[in-house]
């Protein structure tokens, strides 16, 4: 089954506690990208890669990282999480040329960080 | 700069009411993306539509149709005979040729069908 995958679902962390949040795709897109999603702010951009070894920043990196070792893989990683840092994130894939194709979204990640 | 704009948070219909969800958009580039994605309460994100810059043409698919127009920057999505089912957040997103591969999404519209 073509699908987007995201682990952990649920997360409860600290303050400064690293974490990572791994979002994996089975259908060889080459666009990944990740949203964060805050009440009343809609899904905001975070990281976006068009291929392996290539990524760039979206409107709200600061204090997320990314890394596209692998073409089905795009982690999101948070080194010292902060409180608004929490958040449901999303990841999300599309074909070649991201910019005008649908994109395929994983179930999501609810961080808490305290 | 490239922005999105849902002026409606919150919108509730009786079954079987025709609903608009408006989307307005800003951007400079002169080849651009409109997307509507459908959020339903189980909470994943589900495309609806795409539609391309050079293509004015309405579109409608089953119940769902959508508006597209350039002189106001508009594109927005009518719903015909609301079910329950429909009952969703609704997001509006933007992507432009000339500004990276970044995606603009706006703060989405809650619309709840009452039965």
């Amino acid at each position: 089954e073509a699908q987007v995958t995201q682990n952990p679902r649920y997360l409860i962390t600290v303050t400064g506690k690293k974490l990572t949040v791994t979002c994996s795709q089975n259908m060889n897109h080459e666009y990944m990208s990740w949203y964060r999603q805050d009440p009343g702010l809609g899904l905001r951009q975070i990281y976006y890669s068009m291929n392996v070894e290539v990524t760039d920043k979206g409107d709200v990196p600061e204090g997320y990282k990314v890394s596209r070792k692998e073409k089905r893989n795009f982690p999101l990683i948070l080194e010292s999480p902060s409180p608004n840092q929490t958040s449901l994130y999303f990841c999300a894939s599309s074909p070649a040329g991201g910019l005008y194709n649908e994109q395929f979204f994983g179930p999501g990640t609810r961080l808490t960080v305290l | 700069a490239q922005k999105v704009t849902q002026a409606q948070t919150e919108i509730s219909v009786v079954e079987k009411e025709d609903v608009t969800l408006d989307c307005v958009y800003e951007t400079r580039d002169t080849t651009y993306y409109l997307f509507w994605y459908k959020q339903p309460p189980s909470g994943e994100l589900v495309f609806l539509i795409r539609r391309n810059s050079f293509d004015e043409q309405n579109e409608i698919s089953g119940r769902y149709s959508w508006n597209f127009q350039k002189s106001t920057s508009s594109f927005n999505f009518t719903i015909t005979a609301s079910q329950v089912v429909d009952s969703a957040v609704y997001f509006c997103a933007l992507s432009g040729l000339n500004t990276g591969n970044q995606f603009y999404f706006g703060t989405g519209t809650s619309l709840t069908v009452i039965p």
